[in-house]
């Protein structure tokens, strides 16, 4: 079966650091993508990580535990365009993505 | 601009009927896949086809039906529409060409069921 867990909502400040949590269980699992999405439009790539370990991508990183089950999304020197919500979701065979409810995040002044 | 393109971009009908909402994958890509977003879901996986065969199938109803042409373009048929199928109802695309073979999305196309 598949189950992706992450918080509903999250609030931070313009500027700061915030840490967005995944937990999941995936028969098949090979990778655990990271996908953000405004209101109303389509996902957007964000991340992918395979093995453990913390993925940096300018103000975004990722990092992932096989063996916790566990994954998190770092956003750092937020602003406010990254008001959106953020969707984990885990690889299963070859493409399949399984995603959770995601993680609606409002960054304020 | 993800290069996938959803039509129409809005659809508004009701009760009992059905409609068709067409997807074309970013040029080069096999594999097509549909998925549903309601108001307080996430996004849910209904079928995957790879370059015109059904790869994987999710929660899809069998009220709903896609298919995959020789053109690569997909189509997602939903009949005997209830009120529950609103939604908005997006197909993404990848061929392993992407770093990580992810999924690119469409626009999507907002249901609306009334």
């Amino acid at each position: 079966g598949q189950n992706i867990d992450q918080p509903t909502e999250m609030t931070a400040t313009e500027g700061a650091i915030v840490q967005i949590n995944c937990t999941y269980q995936t028969s098949g699992f090979n990778g655990l993508f990271w996908y953000q999405q405004h209101a109303g439009e389509a996902p957007t790539f964000l991340s992918y990580n395979v093995l453990d370990g913390l993925e940096e991508k300018g103000r975004f990183s990722s990092f992932l535990s096989r063996s916790k089950g566990y994954s998190y999304l770092l956003l750092k020197e937020l602003q406010m365009k990254d008001s959106a919500s953020y969707l984990c979701a885990g690889q299963q065979g070859a493409n399949n993505l399984f995603f959770g409810t995601g993680t609606r995040l409002t960054v304020i002044p | 601009d993800s290069g996938v393109t959803q039509t129409p971009k809005h659809l508004i009908t009701a009760t009992g009927q059905r409609v068709t909402l067409r997807c074309s994958p970013r040029s080069g890509d096999l594999s097509v896949y549909w998925y549903q977003q309601s108001l307080d879901q996430g996004l849910q996986f209904l079928i995957q086809y790879y370059n015109g065969e059904e790869r994987a199938k999710g929660n899809i109803l069998e009220r709903f039906s896609a298919q995959q042409f020789p053109d690569l373009h997909s189509e997602l048929n939903l009949s005997s529409l209830e009120l529950g199928d609103s939604a908005l109802y997006f197909c993404a695309s990848s061929g392993g060409r992407g770093a990580y073979n992810e999924q690119f999305f469409g626009p999507g196309t907002r249901l609306t069921v009334l």
